[in-house]
């Protein structure tokens, strides 16, 4: 079946630029999701990139989609503790809604 | 909007016993995903409708657990009898098909089974 991976934590100094990165196996995804899950809530959805699209940026979210390499990120600027959280990458294969969630990476954000 | 209402938010019962999740998607929304997500094994997604339909229920642990949408803006997951592995928190989404596919999730429900 599909694969999504992640790494599973990242830690950054408050102010840094953070990077998440994730890798998919399916070619033919429709669309990419990045959501933030925060202690004892469910997930948000940050946002979203089609994919036929390399990038896109929403404030202080870019999202970079590699296709050939099957290589997803979430870059975001000037890191704040507000943002320590779990991030999930999605994929939706254009089959009724259905998701591939991977396993998430833990981001720590350091005063 | 309410955004995807679940109930109860916790639920605490012994093993054995039935447990029942109640899920209320957005508005005319048209699919129902309901995932469930433990230390252990991440985010799971048990059983997904479309139309009020089960499409995949190849997620469902074992007969014990069940799933109804009876209308399209109401969703149960059943687990009878329940057993202490079943603890972990239970999140439903709902997306309207034709969109962006974006899955949008409750709050979850947080069972322990003791």
């Amino acid at each position: 079946g599909e694969d999504v991976e992640q790494s599973l934590f990242l830690s950054v100094r408050e102010g840094d630029s953070s990077v998440i990165n994730c890798t998919y196996t399916d070619s033919s995804s429709t669309y990419l999701y990045w959501y933030k899950q925060e202690p004892g809530a469910g997930l948000q959805l940050l946002t979203y990139i089609f994919s036929n699209m390399d990038m896109k940026q929403d404030q202080r979210l870019t999202v970079l989609l590699n296709k050939k390499d099957k290589h997803l990120s979430l870059r975001i600027a000037d890191t704040q503790t507000g943002d320590s959280a779990i991030y999930f990458c999605a994929e939706s294969i254009n089959n009724f809604n259905k998701f591939y969630f991977g396993s998430g990476t833990k981001l720590n954000v350091k005063p | 909007d309410a955004g995807v209402i679940q109930s109860p938010r916790h639920e605490v019962t012994e093993m054995g016993q039935e447990v029942t999740l109640r899920c209320k998607p957005i508005s005319g929304h048209n699919s129902l995903f309901w995932y469930r997500q433990t230390m252990m094994r991440g985010l799971e997604l048990l059983i997904y409708f479309n139309n009020n339909v089960p499409i995949d229920d190849s997620g469902m642990p074992e007969d014990r657990f069940s799933a109804k949408m009876p209308n399209a803006s109401f969703s149960t997951l059943k687990i009878q009898p329940s057993e202490p592995r079943d603890s972990a928190v239970y999140f439903c989404a709902s997306a309207l098909a034709g969109d962006t596919d974006t899955q949008y999730f409750g709050p979850g429900t947080r069972l322990t089974v003791l």
